[in-house]
């Protein structure tokens, strides 16, 4: 079974600070992790993926997240904040290629201060 | 990725009513998925739906409040049956396209039942 965990459920950052979201993860078998961000009155969208290959992810939007198997962590990264990240970041976990499996945290509020 | 159209996009009913939402895939896809975000909470799967059988459902929903049909490869509708106010949530159709590994989501369909 997969879990997500997602350490603040609200995160605010000045306009140029780093963006830092925290996500952990457990799962029995090698997991596929995901970021999605929820725009205010949107659906979700893809911002990047691990599926095993490179530690270190680019997503879109100047996102980044490193998968660490030792602390079994997807933390989601961006070096400048910028007004228009503003949204609710989710962190999920797959143990499979299908949807079915897929584990969702319980989502980061990012607010981007002026 | 796949684009996916989900209708209606909003809508407001009334107590004890049902109402009908529409996902429309631009690619043939075998699994399509129906997932609801209650306000300020994650995403939680109600279903997971293949073309030619029955929707397989998640532990707390069944067919009955939920009917899922799936005629094709790119159409799939989502029933909320005598609705009440706890049903009001953004109701989200999903897909994994083909090989990808990944979930891709509509834009939602945000219901308020008063």
């Amino acid at each position: 079974a997969q879990s997500v965990t997602q350490l603040g459920s609200h995160v605010s950052v000045s306009e140029g600070a780093l963006v830092l979201l925290r996500c952990n993860y457990s799962s029995s078998v090698p997991p596929y992790l995901f970021w999605y961000v929820q725009y205010p009155n949107q659906g979700l969208q893809l911002l990047l993926k691990y599926t095993s290959a490179a530690t270190l992810v680019k997503g879109i939007n100047g996102f980044e997240a490193e998968f660490k198997k030792s602390e079994t962590s997807f933390h989601l990264t961006k070096p400048s904040a910028h007004m228009s990240d503003a949204a609710e970041y989710f962190c999920a976990v797959s143990g499979s290629s299908y949807g079915q499996n897929f584990v969702f945290g319980p989502g980061t509020r990012l607010s981007v201060l002026p | 990725s796949a684009v996916i159209s989900q209708k209606p996009s909003r809508d407001i009913c009334q107590r004890g009513t049902s109402l009908t939402i529409q996902c429309q895939v631009d690619s043939q896809v075998t699994m399509m998925f129906w997932y609801r975000q209650q306000p300020g909470q994650s995403l939680t799967l109600i279903a997971t739906a293949n073309q030619g059988s029955e929707a397989t459902y998640e532990s707390g929903f069944v067919i009955d409040k939920f009917p899922i049909s799936r005629p094709n490869l790119t159409f799939s509708t989502l029933t909320v049956s005598n609705m009440s106010p706890e049903d009001s949530s953004i109701y989200l159709c999903s897909v994994e396209a083909t090989g990808s590994n990944t979930i891709y989501f509509g834009e939602g369909s945000w219901l308020t039942v008063v």
